[in-house]
């Protein structure tokens, strides 16, 4: 199987500007989870979507958005950038099989936004 | 954001040497999860801890749930140079399995 896809993989903006990011799962994965990687705070929890709903959310502001389509395929929105933004993005799929255990969650490789 | 306590930061060793690693929360976990992350990648999963007590191995690898449930240790033994990368432990926050708090991580640097 593909692992999960993540696109672009490097994406220069400047503050005030918008971003969409791309994830494609592995195949039959229905769960998608993104996260902000940044050297001083790791990574953080920015939510994940399942059958296209969120159904978790951390602790970002309303600029970080995102969704589901049909396909499992998420993006992400990130409007009004802020120099705070610059960080890697990942993306994560996991396939929800066990009730109530961990489901391995498989990372893609990442976007790098830089924001000027 | 909420974090775990990882340490060393970062380390820099001999091939052949063993590593440890730890990492400690103020809070029970229930999960206790280590990754390892290549640079231009994302983190990958290594081992997966479910019960207080717990040894786990994965090859050189060998990881332990803390009897308190609020601490994990990582072990790498004889090192080589393809262990260099950055090591995670990540935990479920309030039991939700989806949703993980993460170490600021451990660099390792392995000399040849």
């Amino acid at each position: 199987k593909a692992g999960v896809t993540q696109t672009p993989r490097y994406l220069i903006k400047t503050r005030g500007q918008q971003v969409t990011l791309s994830c494609s799962p592995i195949s039959g994965h229905r769960s998608v989870s993104w996260y902000q990687q940044t050297p001083g705070q790791g990574l953080q929890f920015l939510f994940e979507y399942f059958s296209e709903t969120q159904r978790n959310k951390g602790n970002f502001p309303g600029r970080f958005s995102g969704r589901q389509f049909s396909n499992s395929r998420s993006e992400m929105n990130v409007s009004t950038l802020e120099l705070g933004d610059s960080a890697l993005y990942l993306c994560a799929s996991s396939d929800p099989g066990l009730a109530g255990g961990y489901e391995t969650q498989y990372f893609g490789p990442g976007t790098r936004l830089l924001v000027l | 954001g909420q974090q775990l306590n990882q340490s060393p930061q970062s380390m820099f060793i001999q091939e052949g040497e063993d590593v440890s690693m730890n990492c400690t929360s103020s809070s029970i976990f229930n999960t206790w999860l280590w990754y390892k992350q290549d640079p231009g990648e994302g983190p990958v999963l290594l081992i997966a801890l479910y019960k207080a007590g717990e040894l786990t191995s994965n090859g050189r690898l060998t990881a332990q749930f803390g009897i308190t449930r609020k601490d994990s240790f990582l072990n790498i033994s004889a090192s080589i140079p393809s262990d260099v990368g950055i090591y995670f432990c990540a935990g479920p926050y309030a039991g939700n399995n989806r949703k993980l708090i993460w170490g600021l991580g451990t660099s390792l640097a392995v000399n040849p």
